[in-house]
């Protein structure tokens, strides 16, 4: 079991459908993560929060939107997606660029599988 | 030239051999470097975390930078079946913390008992 806990593990949602991920991590952590992984590809990254406030979106359809509601939650919310959204939807957390820390590697959950029908 | 590049495989070895993972990258800001194992239908699990140069040994792995050559490289030594998976490098500038890793395409490794 990961440190980072994804909620559900698996999701299917016609494309009105509005949906939402949610990604817990107890680690102290204040950088979490987003990411989108296709089938055979290295993960995607989607969107970066610091200390709860966005600090990188990759450019990522309004169709996604994330919320940091506070320093150990982080949730992804759905609407509208295409099939081609598919994919395994990866949460990740370390620590914050700022701290003195050497050893802050991502440290990730075990995703939620996305099916867009 | 991609940032960083990693032979996909698939690789096959027996059980007990040595196995050797590697990735060259282009960018020298790189001064993180990170070995992930995901198993299939999991999410990354990290295995290595090294910076700058040198050798990091944990148990039956090893990770190598070479940063002169811009070459990594991670060895799995007495493999077993149990390290079947996909092995990712990854890298950034930055010491974590809202940085951007950039990942290599992975390695799929079977070990055959």
């Amino acid at each position: 079991d990961t440190e980072v806990t994804q909620t559900p593990k698996h999701l299917v949602m016609g494309m009105t459908n509005k949906k939402s991920l949610k990604c817990e991590q107890h680690m102290g952590h204040r950088a979490m993560y987003w990411y989108k992984q296709k089938a055979k590809k290295p993960p995607e990254l989607m969107f970066v929060y610091s200390y709860e406030k966005l600090s990188i979106n990759e450019s990522v359809p309004s169709r996604f939107s994330p919320e940091c509601p506070n320093s150990s939650l982080l949730n992804l919310h759905l609407h509208a997606l295409q099939p081609e959204d598919s994919a395994l939807y990866l949460c990740a957390s370390s620590q914050a660029r700022d701290t003195s820390r050497p050893n802050s590697p991502l440290h990730f959950g075990n995703g939620t599988r996305l099916t867009v029908t | 030239q991609k940032e960083v590049e990693q032979d996909p495989g698939p690789l096959s070895v027996p059980e007990g051999a040595i196995v050797s993972l590697n990735c060259t990258y282009s960018n020298s800001a790189f001064q993180y470097f990170m070995w992930y194992r995901q198993y299939s239908r999991k999410g990354p699990e990290l295995l290595m975390y090294t910076y700058s140069s040198g050798n990091k040994e944990d148990g039956r792995f090893t990770a190598q930078v070479d940063k002169s050559s811009k070459y990594i490289s991670l060895f799995i030594r007495d493999s077993q079946p149990s390290d079947s998976a996909t092995y990712l490098c990854a890298m950034s500038a930055g010491q974590g913390g809202s940085e951007k890793l950039v990942f290599g395409k992975g390695t799929k490794l079977t070990v055959n008992p």
